[in-house]
């Protein structure tokens, strides 16, 4: 099946630093691919839709100058995480539909961030 | 609107025992239904999916049916192994919209 992949799996930084997490679908082309983030033991939150060539839809209470989206090409959206704090530690995964089947969201592993 | 209820967790069950995580959904349109799951420390894993009322997905043992008439869509599994402790999610989404909606998630705990 398809596969999308996720890196860094896990990241620790530095309060005020930045942090980028790449994802990129490996044998699909993702016109479409979404950020979502997981707080501990709660379900995901979608943060953003990542449009190829255009600029990313931010969900309501999502800070587009915090968390900037990338998606220059059909395989790869980043996500960077800009001036960390330690509130931002989190699970971040992103994904991607495959036109090919049905709708079908495919998973990253998920990047773990520690903002110390 | 769009929207899914699931059954709130922690399940523990014991091994080789029958286990059921309820959801139910609401959907303007026709959705597609789905069944993901996360073991720990991993994104998410497709576990099951129906695209229409009456398909049953299944893979690994476990079942869920696209039931519209109730608009449920439960998991279900005979005999749970201690393998299948994770946290499943239920999700559906409305093609023309392009999103997908979750559950909350149902954390399963399988105990020798």
């Amino acid at each position: 099946g398809a596969v999308v992949s996720q890196h860094p799996s896990r990241v620790i930084c530095k309060s005020g630093t930045s942090v980028k997490i790449e994802c990129r679908s490996l044998d699909f082309q993702a016109t479409t691919m979404f950020w979502y983030r997981q707080f501990p033991k709660q379900s995901l939150m979608l943060m953003a839709t990542s449009n190829e060539g255009s600029k990313a839809t931010y969900e309501q209470g999502v800070e587009k100058d915090k968390f900037l989206i990338n998606h220059a090409s059909l395989t790869l959206s980043t996500l960077t995480v800009t001036s960390a704090h330690p509130e931002d530690s989190s699970f971040y995964i992103c994904s991607a539909r495959s036109e090919a089947n049905t709708g079908e969201l495919f998973f990253g592993e998920g990047s773990r961030l520690t903002v110390l | 609107g769009n929207s899914v209820t699931q059954m709130e967790g922690p399940v523990t069950l014991s091994e080789e025992a029958f286990l059921t995580i309820n959801c139910t959904y609401t959907a303007t349109g026709y959705p597609s239904l789905f069944w993901y799951v996360q073991y720990p420390g991993e994104g998410l894993q497709l576990l099951l999916k129906a695209t229409k009322a009456d398909d049953k997905g299944s893979n690994k043992g476990f079942e869920a049916t696209y039931r519209k008439e109730t608009t449920s869509f439960h998991l279900e599994k005979g005999s749970v192994q201690v393998s299948d402790s994770a946290v499943y999610f239920c999700a559906l989404s409305v093609y023309t919209g392009n999103q997908f909606y979750f559950g909350t998630g149902t954390s399963l705990t399988v105990i020798p």
